[in-house]
């Protein structure tokens, strides 16, 4: 069975700086696909980035970019530029690629503080 | 679009008693999706739809039913509800089984 680790609980960064939450998993699939998710206060789960496994070119969004090392089984992401707004939980996810199951695994979370 | 809509946000129960979370999405979109949310946990899939007609157990499946009325709409139901189902539920849907998740607002539940 598929398994997705973030090892970091907790993390705070000044406003303007570049922080980096760290995601590992578990899967025996060659083709898969892999998602960060913020959750602010409010509650609502936003996508941040998303990345194909069959891909070798890391995703980026604005001011979001990952560092995804498939053989290292790993999927950073890194905020640059840090904002107020960003203070968030954020979940890395992992789906499956093969069937039609769409089922999506998540990771503990982190909690992210963005300190003015 | 409203996306995907839950109701109700919040709401307390008492154990044993019994109710429904509503779940409707007006994307069209064929799979569709029921986690909980536990303190320091990630969501954990519940059931899930992967098209109409169709309905199977996630991780958490005990202590829940679910019923795919149509394309657009995915109710769960705790017939009898005990304080370990205190948590966040969310409802999610897919267009298909590949693409991204989109989420619903949540329904805190409280069973004291």
């Amino acid at each position: 069975a598929q398994t997705v680790t973030q090892s970091q609980p907790e993390m705070s960064v000044q406003e303007a700086e570049t922080v980096t939450l760290s995601c590992t998993y578990d899967t025996s699939e060659n083709n898969y696909y892999l998602f960060w998710y913020k959750q602010p206060p409010s509650r609502q789960m936003i996508l941040v980035i998303r990345q194909e496994a069959y891909k070798q070119q890391n995703a980026t969004e604005n001011r979001f970019s990952v560092n995804f090392q498939k053989a290292a089984k790993s999927f950073s992401l890194k905020i640059s530029d840090s904002q107020l707004g960003d203070t968030a939980m954020y979940f890395c996810a992992f789906m499956e690629g093969s069937g039609n199951t769409g089922k999506l695994i998540f990771g503990q979370g982190t909690t992210l503080q963005v300190k003015p | 679009n409203a996306g995907v809509t839950q109701t109700p946000k919040f709401q307390v129960l008492k154990t044993g008693q019994s109710m429904t979370l509503q779940c409707a999405q007006d994307m069209n979109h064929n799979s569709m999706y029921w986690y909980r949310q536990d303190p320091g946990m990630g969501l954990r899939l519940i059931y899930y739809s992967a098209s109409e007609g169709t309905t199977d157990k996630g991780e958490v499946p005990n202590g829940y039913n679910v019923s795919r009325l149509n394309k657009r709409e995915f109710s769960l139901r705790l017939e009898s509800a005990a304080p370990s189902q205190t948590s966040v539920y969310f409802c999610a849907s897919v267009p298909g089984s590949r693409n991204t998740q989109y989420f619903g607002p949540g329904t805190r539940l409280t069973v004291l």
